[in-house]
């Protein structure tokens, strides 16, 4: 089976830092691998995602995540936060099956504060 | 979001009524998805369909029951609604090539008193 484990269910950081999410995976075959956001009431966004071409992964609105495959980690970051990041982050997993029928196995969530 | 429809957007059950969620789509893709969300639990995959006519469980069915009768509509129903199906439900869409962009809805938020 697979799943994530989001490290933190809230985060807060002031206006300019370093935004740092963090992902962990399990998963018995390569994984492919994805980062959403939520704004309030809305419905989720694709931030980022794994293809296996490359271990770092650059995304929307300057966000990028690593995959360290040592570590089963694939943890989300920006260089300097803005108020609009104010979101829910989810990351999420799937794999093929073995019926090839792929399905998206999300974490539990982690709320981003950003301190003016 | 662009062509994937969720109605209602917003609904108040009481307990022991039925409901149909409906999700329609205009990107022609095969698989579709429910998801329901609640606080500290992420999303979780309620059932799916890998075609038009074919449907499954996924990870808490309980409860509910689907149908894909028509390849652009996935209809979600709920027979005796309990207070605890309350919860926002997304449904999303799968499609591309490997790995896979999803699409989601706007979603539904249900409230079951």
């Amino acid at each position: 089976a697979q799943s994530v484990t989001q490290l933190g269910s809230h985060v807060s950081v002031s206006e300019g830092a370093l935004v740092l999410l963090r992902c962990n995976y399990s998963s018995s075959v390569p994984p492919y691998l994805f980062w959403y956001v939520q704004y309030p009431n809305q419905g989720l966004q694709l931030l980022l995602k794994y293809t296996s071409a490359a271990t770092l992964v650059k995304g929307i609105n300057d966000f990028e995540a690593e995959f360290k495959k040592s570590e089963t980690s694939f943890h989300l970051t920006k260089p300097s936060a803005h108020m609009s990041d104010a979101a829910e982050y989810f990351c999420a997993v799937s794999r093929t099956s073995n019926f090839g029928n792929e399905k998206l196995t999300f974490g539990t969530g982690t709320r981003l504060t950003i301190i003016p | 979001n662009a062509g994937v429809t969720q109605t209602p957007k917003f609904r108040v059950l009481k307990t022991g009524q039925s409901m149909t969620l409906l999700c329609a789509q205009d990107m022609n893709h095969e698989y579709m998805y429910w998801y329901r969300q609640d606080p500290g639990m992420g999303l979780r995959l309620i059932h799916y369909s890998v075609g038009e006519g074919t449907t499954a469980k996924g990870e808490v069915p309980d409860g509910y029951n689907v149908s894909r009768l028509k390849k652009q509509n996935f209809l979600l129903g709920l027979e005796s609604a309990a207070p605890s199906q309350t919860s926002v439900y997304f449904c999303a869409l799968r499609g591309g090539r490997p790995p896979y962009g999803y699409t989601f809805g706007s979603g539904t938020r249900l409230t079951v008193v």
